[in-house]
Protein backbone atom coordinates (compact mmCIF):
# COMPACT_ATOMS: atom_id res chain seq x y z
CA UNK A 1 0.00 0.00 0.00
CA UNK A 2 1.17 3.60 -1.07
CA UNK A 3 2.11 5.39 2.39
CA UNK A 4 2.04 8.90 2.85
CA UNK A 5 3.18 10.32 6.19
CA UNK A 6 2.78 13.60 7.85
CA UNK A 7 4.56 13.07 10.82
CA UNK A 8 2.28 15.89 13.28
CA UNK A 9 -1.21 15.19 13.24
CA UNK A 10 -1.99 18.20 15.56
CA UNK A 11 0.34 21.48 16.09
CA UNK A 12 -0.18 24.32 18.33
CA UNK A 13 2.12 27.19 17.54
CA UNK A 14 1.87 31.42 18.80
CA UNK A 15 1.50 33.76 15.59
CA UNK A 16 5.29 34.98 14.60
CA UNK A 17 6.34 31.36 14.74
CA UNK A 18 8.43 29.13 12.40
CA UNK A 19 6.53 26.27 11.73
CA UNK A 20 8.11 23.02 9.52
CA UNK A 21 5.17 20.59 8.07
CA UNK A 22 6.88 17.44 7.32
CA UNK A 23 5.30 14.87 4.53
CA UNK A 24 7.43 11.47 3.92
CA UNK A 25 6.20 8.90 1.03
CA UNK A 26 7.57 5.26 0.37
CA UNK A 27 6.50 5.04 -3.20
CA UNK A 28 9.36 6.36 -5.15
CA UNK A 29 6.45 9.11 -6.39
CA UNK A 30 7.57 12.20 -8.71
CA UNK A 31 5.12 14.32 -7.71
CA UNK A 32 4.01 15.82 -4.04
CA UNK A 33 1.54 18.51 -2.90
CA UNK A 34 0.41 20.15 -0.43
CA UNK A 35 -3.07 21.02 0.22
CA UNK A 36 -5.40 23.12 2.55
CA UNK A 37 -8.68 22.12 4.15
CA UNK A 38 -11.03 24.96 5.29
CA UNK A 39 -14.89 24.07 5.71
CA UNK A 40 -17.25 25.13 3.26
CA UNK A 41 -13.71 25.83 0.41
CA UNK A 42 -12.83 22.13 0.15
CA UNK A 43 -9.09 21.59 -0.71
CA UNK A 44 -6.86 24.05 -1.75
CA UNK A 45 -3.87 23.59 -3.54
CA UNK A 46 -0.56 25.50 -1.73
CA UNK A 47 2.51 24.17 -3.82
CA UNK A 48 3.32 21.21 -5.80
CA UNK A 49 6.42 19.74 -6.80
CA UNK A 50 7.19 17.49 -9.64
CA UNK A 51 10.93 16.52 -8.95
CA UNK A 52 13.85 17.31 -6.60
CA UNK A 53 14.21 20.93 -5.91
CA UNK A 54 11.82 21.56 -8.12
CA UNK A 55 8.33 23.23 -7.15
CA UNK A 56 5.29 24.90 -8.09
CA UNK A 57 2.95 27.81 -6.72
CA UNK A 58 -0.61 26.30 -6.39
CA UNK A 59 -3.49 28.65 -6.31
CA UNK A 60 -2.64 30.09 -2.30
CA UNK A 61 1.06 30.12 -1.84
CA UNK A 62 0.95 33.29 -0.09
CA UNK A 63 1.94 32.95 3.50
CA UNK A 64 4.48 29.61 2.51
CA UNK A 65 7.42 28.11 1.58
CA UNK A 66 7.92 24.52 0.40
CA UNK A 67 11.11 22.37 0.58
CA UNK A 68 12.09 19.10 -1.57
CA UNK A 69 15.60 17.87 -1.33
CA UNK A 70 15.05 14.76 -1.24
CA UNK A 71 12.39 12.77 -3.30
CA UNK A 72 10.45 11.04 -0.40
CA UNK A 73 9.93 14.29 1.89
CA UNK A 74 8.21 17.37 0.98
CA UNK A 75 8.44 20.18 3.56
CA UNK A 76 5.84 22.77 3.96
CA UNK A 77 7.02 26.19 5.58
CA UNK A 78 5.13 28.89 7.60
CA UNK A 79 8.08 31.41 7.59
CA UNK A 80 5.73 33.60 10.40
CA UNK A 81 2.79 32.05 11.18
CA UNK A 82 -0.56 34.03 11.25
CA UNK A 83 -3.80 33.07 12.55
CA UNK A 84 -5.43 33.04 9.37
CA UNK A 85 -3.61 30.03 8.86
CA UNK A 86 -4.72 27.66 11.24
CA UNK A 87 -6.06 25.01 9.15
CA UNK A 88 -5.58 21.19 8.49
CA UNK A 89 -2.77 20.74 5.92
CA UNK A 90 -2.51 17.60 3.52
CA UNK A 91 0.13 16.36 2.20
CA UNK A 92 -0.27 13.92 -1.17
CA UNK A 93 2.06 12.21 -3.68
CA UNK A 94 1.47 10.49 -7.43
CA UNK A 95 3.17 8.91 -9.82
CA UNK A 96 3.50 10.74 -13.47
CA UNK A 97 -0.16 9.99 -15.00
CA UNK A 98 -1.50 7.99 -11.52
CA UNK A 99 -3.28 8.48 -8.70
CA UNK A 100 -3.14 11.05 -5.94
CA UNK A 101 -2.72 9.77 -2.57
CA UNK A 102 -3.10 11.99 0.34
CA UNK A 103 -2.05 11.70 4.20
CA UNK A 104 -4.31 11.54 7.03
CA UNK A 105 -3.26 15.37 7.26
CA UNK A 106 -1.98 18.14 10.37
CA UNK A 107 -4.10 19.80 12.36
CA UNK A 108 -2.33 23.22 13.14
CA UNK A 109 -3.99 25.58 15.27
CA UNK A 110 -2.37 29.45 15.55
CA UNK A 111 -3.01 31.45 18.54
CA UNK B 1 -10.70 28.71 -15.50
CA UNK B 2 -11.13 25.52 -13.98
CA UNK B 3 -13.77 24.81 -11.38
CA UNK B 4 -15.32 22.45 -9.75
CA UNK B 5 -19.19 22.84 -7.99
CA UNK B 6 -20.84 20.75 -5.42
CA UNK B 7 -24.22 22.69 -4.94
CA UNK B 8 -25.27 20.49 -2.08
CA UNK B 9 -23.38 20.88 1.85
CA UNK B 10 -25.02 18.51 3.35
CA UNK B 11 -27.25 15.69 2.73
CA UNK B 12 -29.10 13.62 5.30
CA UNK B 13 -30.82 9.74 4.00
CA UNK B 14 -31.78 6.99 5.71
CA UNK B 15 -29.88 3.83 5.72
CA UNK B 16 -30.75 1.69 3.03
CA UNK B 17 -32.06 4.32 0.70
CA UNK B 18 -30.04 5.50 -2.72
CA UNK B 19 -27.67 7.97 -2.78
CA UNK B 20 -27.09 10.78 -5.94
CA UNK B 21 -24.16 13.45 -4.63
CA UNK B 22 -24.08 15.93 -7.58
CA UNK B 23 -20.94 17.63 -9.06
CA UNK B 24 -20.66 19.87 -11.94
CA UNK B 25 -17.31 20.49 -13.94
CA UNK B 26 -15.66 24.21 -15.46
CA UNK B 27 -13.03 22.81 -17.91
CA UNK B 28 -11.88 23.89 -20.78
CA UNK B 29 -10.63 20.30 -21.97
CA UNK B 30 -11.47 16.76 -21.99
CA UNK B 31 -11.93 16.53 -18.39
CA UNK B 32 -10.51 13.77 -15.99
CA UNK B 33 -12.89 13.58 -12.77
CA UNK B 34 -12.72 11.75 -9.52
CA UNK B 35 -14.35 11.29 -6.35
CA UNK B 36 -12.57 11.09 -2.99
CA UNK B 37 -13.93 10.46 0.48
CA UNK B 38 -12.94 11.38 3.66
CA UNK B 39 -13.91 10.25 7.27
CA UNK B 40 -14.10 12.52 10.05
CA UNK B 41 -10.32 13.64 11.21
CA UNK B 42 -8.59 11.32 8.14
CA UNK B 43 -7.07 11.76 4.83
CA UNK B 44 -8.84 11.24 1.36
CA UNK B 45 -9.23 7.73 -0.44
CA UNK B 46 -9.86 7.81 -4.25
CA UNK B 47 -13.38 6.01 -4.46
CA UNK B 48 -13.25 6.05 -8.39
CA UNK B 49 -11.86 8.31 -11.37
CA UNK B 50 -12.75 8.88 -14.99
CA UNK B 51 -10.27 9.03 -17.09
CA UNK B 52 -11.85 8.44 -20.94
CA UNK B 53 -14.01 5.46 -22.23
CA UNK B 54 -17.47 4.01 -20.58
CA UNK B 55 -19.03 6.67 -18.89
CA UNK B 56 -20.35 5.11 -16.03
CA UNK B 57 -17.64 4.09 -13.93
CA UNK B 58 -17.33 1.57 -10.84
CA UNK B 59 -15.56 2.26 -7.51
CA UNK B 60 -14.93 0.82 -4.22
CA UNK B 61 -17.42 0.15 -1.09
CA UNK B 62 -20.19 0.02 -4.35
CA UNK B 63 -19.87 3.57 -5.61
CA UNK B 64 -20.77 4.17 -9.38
CA UNK B 65 -20.65 7.98 -11.19
CA UNK B 66 -21.37 8.72 -14.47
CA UNK B 67 -20.08 11.23 -17.09
CA UNK B 68 -22.42 13.48 -19.02
CA UNK B 69 -20.46 15.86 -21.14
CA UNK B 70 -23.40 17.30 -22.13
CA UNK B 71 -24.21 18.42 -18.38
CA UNK B 72 -21.13 19.17 -17.71
CA UNK B 73 -21.64 16.51 -14.78
CA UNK B 74 -20.07 13.71 -13.07
CA UNK B 75 -22.68 12.61 -10.41
CA UNK B 76 -22.03 10.16 -7.28
CA UNK B 77 -23.88 7.34 -6.99
CA UNK B 78 -24.84 4.30 -4.91
CA UNK B 79 -28.24 2.02 -4.67
CA UNK B 80 -28.27 1.49 -0.66
CA UNK B 81 -26.42 3.43 1.72
CA UNK B 82 -24.76 2.32 5.04
CA UNK B 83 -24.43 3.66 8.15
CA UNK B 84 -20.72 3.59 7.60
CA UNK B 85 -20.99 5.69 4.51
CA UNK B 86 -21.14 8.96 6.78
CA UNK B 87 -18.58 11.02 5.85
CA UNK B 88 -17.55 14.36 3.08
CA UNK B 89 -17.27 13.70 -0.45
CA UNK B 90 -15.45 15.66 -2.63
CA UNK B 91 -15.21 15.77 -6.46
CA UNK B 92 -12.04 17.10 -8.58
CA UNK B 93 -11.33 17.45 -11.48
CA UNK B 94 -7.61 16.70 -12.78
CA UNK B 95 -5.69 19.92 -14.13
CA UNK B 96 -2.62 18.92 -16.26
CA UNK B 97 -1.03 16.57 -18.30
CA UNK B 98 -2.35 12.70 -17.48
CA UNK B 99 1.45 11.39 -18.91
CA UNK B 100 3.04 13.35 -16.75
CA UNK B 101 2.07 15.45 -14.04
CA UNK B 102 -1.70 16.79 -12.79
CA UNK B 103 -3.03 18.52 -9.99
CA UNK B 104 -6.53 18.09 -8.82
CA UNK B 105 -9.24 21.09 -8.42
CA UNK B 106 -11.64 20.21 -5.81
CA UNK B 107 -15.23 21.62 -4.97
CA UNK B 108 -16.24 22.62 -1.92
CA UNK B 109 -17.41 18.88 -0.48
CA UNK B 110 -20.73 17.27 0.39
CA UNK B 111 -21.11 16.07 4.08
CA UNK B 112 -23.34 13.15 4.04
CA UNK B 113 -25.26 12.25 7.24
CA UNK B 114 -27.13 8.27 6.87
CA UNK B 115 -29.83 8.56 9.51
CA UNK B 116 -30.63 4.84 10.69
Amino acid sequence: DVKVTQSSRYLVKRTGEKVFLECVQDMDHENMFWYRQDPGLGLRLIYFSYDVKMKEKGDIPEGYSVSREKKERFSLILESASTNQTSMYLCASSRQGNTIYFGEGSWLTVV
Amino acid sequence: AQSVTQPDIHITVSEGASLELRCNYSYGATPYLFWYVQSPGQGLQLLLKYFSGDTLVQGIKGFEAEFKRSQSSFNLRKPSVHWSDAAEYFCAVGAGSMDSSYKLIFGSGTRLLVRP
